[in-house]
């Protein structure tokens, strides 16, 4: 099964600085399935990245997302003190089924 | 405007039932993939189960296949699991999301989550 790793487990920047999250498949994906997503404490995921690189609707244009094949990045341009919270890819895998990585905590450094 | 509302989170036995329920309003539910994903405390999100907008298909993770089944009723646009043999790593916060389009899996991501339903399996 795919396996969908998330680096690094804590990231900690400032506001205003440049923050680049990765996601690495265990094998080739379909970067038209691929999805990045938001969560803050107490609150459900937010979708933010579809098909690798497509923004959801009413996300800022300071998160953007890209790579193919078995590398992923989430990037947010300057961060905002909003940002800070917990970041998780999801891709399809095989059976059919949804897959997560294990997710990225930003923290304010 | 979309919204998702759970309910049926509660204290189960082990080897019990829960029945969750995900009321749907602003979208109809036969007209979208939908599904079940849960959070263990302190943890990452986990996917459990799917069902296709376009003809009702079901999808299950290899951790519920055979214990859990997810269904829907069109005419009260509501979304189920009913959730059989617990057991106490089912306990977690349980997510109803809404896929992009009909099909499972969806090239548009989950776009919309309900606050979630806390289910705890212990005796």
């Amino acid at each position: 099964e795919i396996v969908l790793t998330q680096s690094p487990g804590t990231l900690s920047l400032s506001p205003g600085e440049r923050a680049t999250l990765s996601c690495r498949a265990s094998e080739s994906v379909s970067s038209s399935y691929l999805a990045w997503y938001q969560q803050k404490p107490g609150q459900a995921p937010r979708l933010l990245i579809y098909g690798a690189s497509s923004r959801a609707t009413g996300i800022p244009d300071r998160f953007s997302g890209s790579g193919s094949g078995t590398d992923f990045t989430l990037t947010i341009s300057r961060l905002d003190p909003e940002d800070f919270a917990v970041y998780y890819c999801q891709q399809y895998g095989y059976s059919p089924q949804y897959i997560f990585g294990q997710g990225t905590k930003l923290e304010i450094k | 405007e979309v919204q998702l509302l759970e309910s049926g989170g509660a204290l189960g036995q082990p080897g019990g039932s829960l029945r969750l329920s995900c009321a749907a309003s602003g979208f109809t539910i036969s007209s979208y993939a939908m599904s079940w994903v849960r959070q263990a405390p302190g943890k990452g999100l986990e996917w459990v189960a799917a069902i296709s907008g376009s003809d009702g298909s079901t999808y299950y993770a290899d951790s519920v296949k055979g214990r859990f089944t997810i269904s829907r009723d069109n005419s009260k646009n509501t979304l189920y699991l009913q959730m059989n043999s617990l057991r106490a790593e089912d306990t977690a916060v349980y997510y109803c999301a809404k896929d992009g389009g009909s099909y499972f899996p969806g090239l548009l991501g989950l776009g919309y989550w309900g606050q979630g339903t806390l289910v705890t399996v212990s005796s």
